[in-house]
Parts: structure tokens; sequence; C-alpha cells
């Protein structure tokens, strides 16, 4: 089974905190995502990637940065993190164009405080 | 804007009936579609893809696609009460990577 992995399950930070988030897929899928989930928005995306240092604004990257340096891998750094980012981070991969489905990873809870 | 609309629920139905979900879509030239399950606390999970027109059956899961109506279903047979989550519609945007998700329905299952 396709496993992608989230390194925390639950995060609290502080407000102004620089903040990575990391997951990794053991597939060797090319296509890979961040999410985010607030209750009553749904699933918003923030970046994606494509290959390799590639990266892809979403719809809503104000305050987030990305990082793929091996493709595996794709870190989610909130720059100086906020209230307002508290969330539910989702990060899911695919191998192709999305053609079949994602394959999530169990998630993140960050609270910023 | 691209988007992805699904009634928010809750739908409730009894142990045994048919559970149908229903969801529509903006974008015409979408190709392919998807259903999430996710139970509360956890991540979704993709249960159903379908890519062509008409019915898709998997155990007690049929997925039904119409492009010209820009529809896609989900239907449960035998509902369990192991069933209940929301459940996310979600579509490929035509000539990208980009995924959309509706906001899911909430169904409760009856035992």
């Amino acid at each position: 089974d396709v496993k992608v992995t989230q390194s925390s399950r639950y995060l609290v930070k502080r407000t102004g905190e620089k903040v990575f988030l990391e997951c990794v897929q053991d597939m060797d899928h090319e296509n890979m995502f961040w999410y985010r989930q607030d209750p009553g928005l749904g699933l918003r995306l923030i970046y994606f990637s494509y290959d390799v240092k590639m990266k892809e604004k979403g719809d809503i990257p104000e305050g987030y940065s990305v990082s793929r340096e091996k493709k595996e891998r794709f870190s989610l750094i909130l720059e100086s993190a906020s209230t307002n980012q508290t969330s539910m981070y989702l990060c899911a991969s695919t191998s192709t164009q999305g053609g079949y489905g994602y394959t999530f990873g169990s998630g993140t809870r960050l609270t910023v405080v | 804007q691209k988007e992805v609309e699904q009634n928010s629920g809750p739908l409730s139905v009894p142990e045994g009936a048919i559970a149908s979900l229903n969801c529509t879509y903006s974008d015409r030239g979408s190709q392919s579609f998807f259903w999430y399950r996710q139970y509360s606390g956890k991540s979704p999970e993709l249960i159903m893809s379908i890519y062509s027109n008409g019915d898709k059956e998997d155990g007690r899961f049929t997925a039904q696609l119409n492009k010209a109506s820009q529809y896609v279903s989900l239907l449960i047979r035998d509902s369990q009460p192991s069933d209940s989550a929301t459940y996310l519609c979600a579509v490929n945007l035509s000539g990208g990577f980009k995924t959309i998700f509706g906001a899911g329905t909430r169904l409760f299952v009856k035992a």
C-alpha cells in the first residue's frame, strides 16, 4: 500500500514561530500536495509540486512556502505562524495528473497560540 | 472560480437502506471524479473513482457520472453503521494537476 507519512499528528506553536510540516511518501509519486481543512470550508489547496524542486501555488498560498528537494519529501513551511493558521493540514500524493486519486497522510493538527 | 457542490447534510438513513450522495461541478472539461470517505478525526480515504459516463460498481458502492449534467453521485447499498462518515466529492480540473473538493456530506446510518 502507498504510504504518506506526516511527521507530527499534533503540534502547538506560538505566534510568530517558523513551523515546518514534513511529508514523506514511499511510492515514487511525482505529484504531492498540501491542503488545509477547516470546518465549513472543506479542503483548500495551499501548494502542490509535480516534480523535484518544482512548486505551484494553490488557492491559499499566503503565509506559506514549500520545499521539495527530494522526490519523496514535500515540506510545508509557515514563515511566521499566526492564529488563523490553526487548522488540520493534510499532505497527499498521486502518481499521475490526479487521474488515480490521492493518498492522504494522517494529517497534522496545528494549533497556534 | 471552479466549484464542486455537495449537500452538507446530515443525511440520515436506517441500517440496510440505500444512501444516495450527490455532487455537481462547474468545470465542464473535467475528466476524473472521485469519492472519498472521511471518518471523524481522520484523513480522507479514496473509495471510488470514475472517468466515463455511466455507473461503476465496487462492492456495496456505485458511482454514477453524467458529464452532460455535470453531476456525480455515490450510492451505498445495504448501509451499515460503519458507513457513518463524511463523504467528499472531488473533481480533477481539466488541463492541470489540481483537484477541487466539495465540502462533504455527513452521513449517519442508524442501527
